[in-house]
């Protein structure tokens, strides 16, 4: 059963760094492309940033660029998200997700962990 | 405001059709594929169609997708109470944007 496991997300400042995990099990983890996507309270979803099976590749949303860095750990079935620079805008529910399709991905978010919150609050 | 449009808000009577409508443009929906994905209340998004009309393993064949040009649309028949829940399309944008959502249609069955 495929699992992802978000943790890292709590209260911090505006202007302050978080770095939030994400532990995947119940599938091969460096076959895929993992990805980042975030809701604010009561509204829609919004992509953050994804990155390719090998690291090879990594893309992140024009208002998360140079603020935020994807990366991934293979050794350790985890997928990282560094966010700098935090503004009241970022406040959200921050999901990992695991692309459908082997390789280099296809921006299919196959399945969701549970998310974990960040607010970013002075 | 999000780059693909959905309404806001649809509903329906339990057994009924009801579509749900995504409007984009050349610059995403028309030239790449869409996906739906359903999220009940106080859950995870789930995949609901991907690649505008396939449905992952599990996923009921009353639920069906579509696309003709910039516009996709999810189909449900057969309503049924649990699949009150708020319903997303997606699709890549360029490569400027990266993945674009749209707004989310609420799905009341009444």
């Amino acid at each position: 059963e495929v699992q992802l496991v978000e943790s890292g997300g709590g209260l911090v400042q505006p202007g302050r760094s978080l770095r939030l995990s994400c532990a995947a099990s119940g599938f091969t983890f460096d076959d895929y492309a993992m990805h980042w996507v975030r809701q604010a309270p009561g509204k829609g979803l919004e992509w953050v940033a994804s990155i390719t099976w090998n690291s090879g590749n990594r893309e992140h949303a024009d208002s998360v660029r140079g603020r935020f860095t994807i990366s991934r750990d293979n050794a350790k079935n985890s997928l990282y998200l560094q966010m700098n620079s935090l503004r009241a805008e970022d406040t959200a529910l921050y999901y990992c997700a695991k692309d459908l399709r082997f390789g280099s991905g296809s921006y299919v978010f196959e399945y969701w962990g549970q998310g974990t919150l960040v607010t970013v609050s002075s | 405001q999000s780059v693909l449009t959905q309404p806001p808000s649809a509903s329906g009577t339990p057994g009924q059709r009801v579509t749900i409508s995504c409007s984009g443009s050349t610059s995403n929906i028309e030239g790449n594929t869409v996906n739906w994905y359903q999220q009940l209340p106080g859950t995870a998004p789930k995949l609901l169609i991907y690649s505008n009309n396939q449905r992952p393993s599990g996923v009921p064949d009353r639920f069906s997708g579509s696309k003709s040009g910039t516009s996709a649309s999810l189909a449900i028949s057969g309503l049924q109470s649990e699949d009150e829940a708020d319903y997303y399309c997606a699709a890549w944008g360029d490569s400027l944007i990266g993945m674009v959502f749209g707004g989310g249609t609420k799905l009341t069955v009444l």
